[in-house]
């Protein structure tokens, strides 16, 4: 338990659907991340939020809508995605500021089929 | 710019003794280094600020050479639970000698420890 909850662990949509993954820290930090993790490649960066405030898009499709309505919930919406989006998608936390990361901790992430 | 980690891959025996090395081209702020077990989240291990340190935690410790924009984990009389996949992240000097503030991961190093 690290703090990081992340739902749903798993999910399967088609090309059309929206959905959304969901994560919630308990850990009063005021940093949050999304990080996407493919076979046999490293976790890529998607987004950064420091205190709700985006700070970093990591050149991500459109057809990822990040959302962070305080700083212990952050969403990923999805919609109209390929299945090459098919991956781990997880969630970080860190008491970070906007000069440098700090200790992330990891949600256990959610297992994204992409049909 | 994503780090460079060497070897791709380790096998031990118990108590033998592993060193993970770390390269970016870049100036670095800091390096992080995770450990992420089959199925389970990414745990931090140490973080490393420019300034050359080293760290220690247990049995495992890491070094940063700022000059050269290296860091190296190293795993001392290994133990199965040390079996898992080691990522290093990097931050980059930015603006004013701090960070952005954006962690980027190598590709990782699969570490197999056996009986």
């Amino acid at each position: 338990e690290t703090g990081v909850t992340q739902t749903p662990r798993h999910l399967v949509m088609g090309m059309t659907n929206k959905k959304s993954l969901k994560c919630e820290q308990h850990l009063g930090h005021n940093a949050m991340y999304w990080y996407k993790q493919s076979a046999k490649k490293p976790l890529e960066l998607m987004f950064v939020y420091n205190f709700k405030e985006q700070t970093e898009n990591n050149s991500v499709p459109s057809r990822f809508s990040p959302e962070c309505p305080n700083s212990s919930h952050l969403f990923l919406h999805l919609h109209t995605l390929q299945p090459e989006d098919s991956a781990l998608y997880l969630c970080a936390s860190s008491q970070g500021n906007r000069a440098n990361t700090g200790e992330l901790f990891f949600g256990e992430g959610s297992r994204l089929t992409v049909l | 710019q994503q780090p460079v980690q060497s070897p791709q891959a380790v096998i031990l025996r118990e108590g033998e003794d592993a060193v993970i090395n770390c390269s970016s081209s870049k100036a670095l702020y800091s390096v992080h280094w995770y450990r992420q077990k089959h199925g389970e989240a990414p745990v931090f291990l140490m973080i490393l600020l420019k300034g050359g340190e080293q760290k220690g935690h247990e049995k495992i410790s890491a070094s940063f050479n700022e000059k050269k924009q290296q860091s190296s984990l190293y795993l001392t009389a290994s133990q199965l639970s040390y079996s898992g996949t080691y990522f290093c992240g990097t931050e980059e000097v930015g603006a004013g000698g701090t960070s952005y503030g954006k962690l980027t991961f190598g590709q990782g190093t699969i570490l197999t420890v056996h009986p």
